[in-house]
């Protein structure tokens, strides 16, 4: 089975400011890795994904996260944050067909 | 080309009733995945249909059924509702190639009073 771990579900921070965005998951097989983000009243939009080759990926909005097997992590990264990235940000895992396993949404609040 | 398409996008149902909630993909896609969020457990897979066939089940009581039609078009079913069924009912679609993007939808927000 997989899950996922968002370790913080709320993220304060002051615009221009970096961030990150923990998330680490367990599985027993090989997964690929998703990022999302939620603006309220939306669905979900997909900021960058890991599949397999290089482990630092880029997203759209700015956004990187690397994928670090050993830690069983795929932490989310932005080097200055604006006022518009204010959203929930959901880690998932998948490996068997489109069956998306995500976290519990880490909420990041940018502060003018 | 035109994105997810959910509807209606909310909805007020009183306990005891059923609901049936609509997706059309994107053109093309053949995956159709359902997803139920609330603010206590988060996003849950409910089902995916492909091709007409469900794929894959998550786990939620017989209450909830879901079909696919030939068009992709997919349709979610929930009988004799209850208080805890209100949620954000979330359909995403899929290309054939499987673990690609999943493209959302913009939500079904049903409440049950």
């Amino acid at each position: 089975a997989q899950s996922v771990t968002q370790l913080d579900s709320q993220v304060p921070v002051f615009e221009e400011a970096p961030v990150e965005l923990r998330c680490n998951y367990s599985s027993s097989v090989s997964v690929y890795l998703f990022w999302y983000v939620q603006y309220p009243n939306q669905g979900l939009q997909l900021l960058l994904k890991y599949l397999s080759g290089s482990t630092l990926v880029k997203g759209i909005n700015g956004f990187e996260a690397e994928f670090n097997k050993s830690q069983t992590s795929f932490h989310l990264r932005k080097p200055s944050v604006h006022i518009s990235d204010t959203a929930e940000y959901f880690c998932a895992v998948s490996n068997t067909g489109n069956q998306f396993y995500f976290g519990t949404g880490t909420s990041l609040t940018v502060i003018p | 080309k035109a994105g997810v398409t959910q509807t209606p996008r909310y909805l007020i149902k009183t306990r005891g009733q059923q609901v049936t909630l609509s997706c059309s993909p994107i053109s093309g896609h053949r995956s159709v995945s359902w997803y139920q969020q609330t603010p206590g457990q988060g996003l849950q897979f409910l089902f995916e249909y492909f091709s007409e066939t469900q794929r894959n089940k998550g786990n939620f009581p017989g209450r909830f059924s879901g079909r696919q039609f030939s068009n992709s078009r997919s349709e979610m079913n929930v009988s004799t509702l209850e208080l805890g069924d209100s949620a954000l009912y979330l359909c995403a679609s899929s290309g054939d190639r499987v673990n690609t993007e999943a493209f959302f939808g913009q939500g079904t927000r049903l409440t049950v009073v």
